[in-house]
């Protein structure tokens, strides 16, 4: 099975931007990466997702490499609010599976 | 509200206690999962469904049980449970749960539900 894998935090000054790498080398087809972020216990909520090409919307932006083994999540402007996890998920080329790695937490500091 | 709610949200029990955790989606998904959080081992999955009768075992799904009855309904069962089931628990519903489902793959979660197994 297609797995994910994140550094498991990283820091990053308010206002900069923050970039998350996401490793997924083995996967395959027309299966789809997915953000999500988790604040606190809260459910994860949904950011953004891509396939081939880069995508923007008014969260973050992904960019996917061109072999699509890795992704990054960029968060152009971080914020304190933007302290959380961050999940990079795969959902399988059968459907139904869907793999979480074990996330990135995110510290924005002043 | 669109919105998933799972109840109960906090439950204290003993082992072997058979008991059940409700989720319930307003928003017509097809796609409904479950998942568990602990610490250090993220979110997984533990079954899913894409459909009415239709449930299937994601990474960990000893110990659980599930039905879908009906389209917005997918109770957790835990027939005898055990202090290692102590966990957050987290229902999602997505409209679709197809390969290449985009955006229609998008998983709402209710808020969880924090369950304590003595």
């Amino acid at each position: 099975d297609a797995k994910t894998t994140q550094p498991p935090s990283m820091d990053c000054a308010e206002g900069r931007a923050a970039n998350l790498p996401c490793n997924h080398s083995t996967i395959s087809g027309n299966e789809y990466v997915y953000w999500y972020r988790q604040i606190h216990s809260q459910g994860p909520q949904y950011i953004i997702h891509g396939l081939k090409n880069n995508e923007t919307n008014e969260m973050a932006s992904l960019i996917i490499t061109e072999d699509r083994k890795s992704s990054t999540l960029i968060l152009p402007h971080a914020t304190l609010r933007d302290t959380a996890v961050y999940y990079c998920t795969i959902f399988y080329n059968q459907g139904g599976k869907l793999i979480f790695g074990q996330g990135t937490e995110l510290s924005v500091k002043p | 509200e669109a919105q998933v709610t799972q109840n109960p949200r906090y439950l204290i029990t003993v082992t072997g206690k058979k008991l059940t955790v409700t989720c319930s989606q307003n928003m017509n998904h097809e796609y409904m999962s479950w998942y568990r959080q602990d610490p250090g081992l993220g979110l997984r999955q533990i079954y899913y469904s894409m459909n009415v009768e239709v449930t299937d075992k994601g990474d960990v799904p000893e110990g659980y049980k599930v039905s879908r009855k009906e389209k917005r309904n997918f109770p957790l069962i835990l027939e005898s449970p055990s202090p290692n089931q102590t966990s957050l628990y987290f229902c999602a519903s997505s409209k679709k749960g197809l390969a290449g489902g985009g955006r229609f793959n998008e998983q709402f979660f209710g808020p969880g539900t924090r369950l304590t197994v003595l």
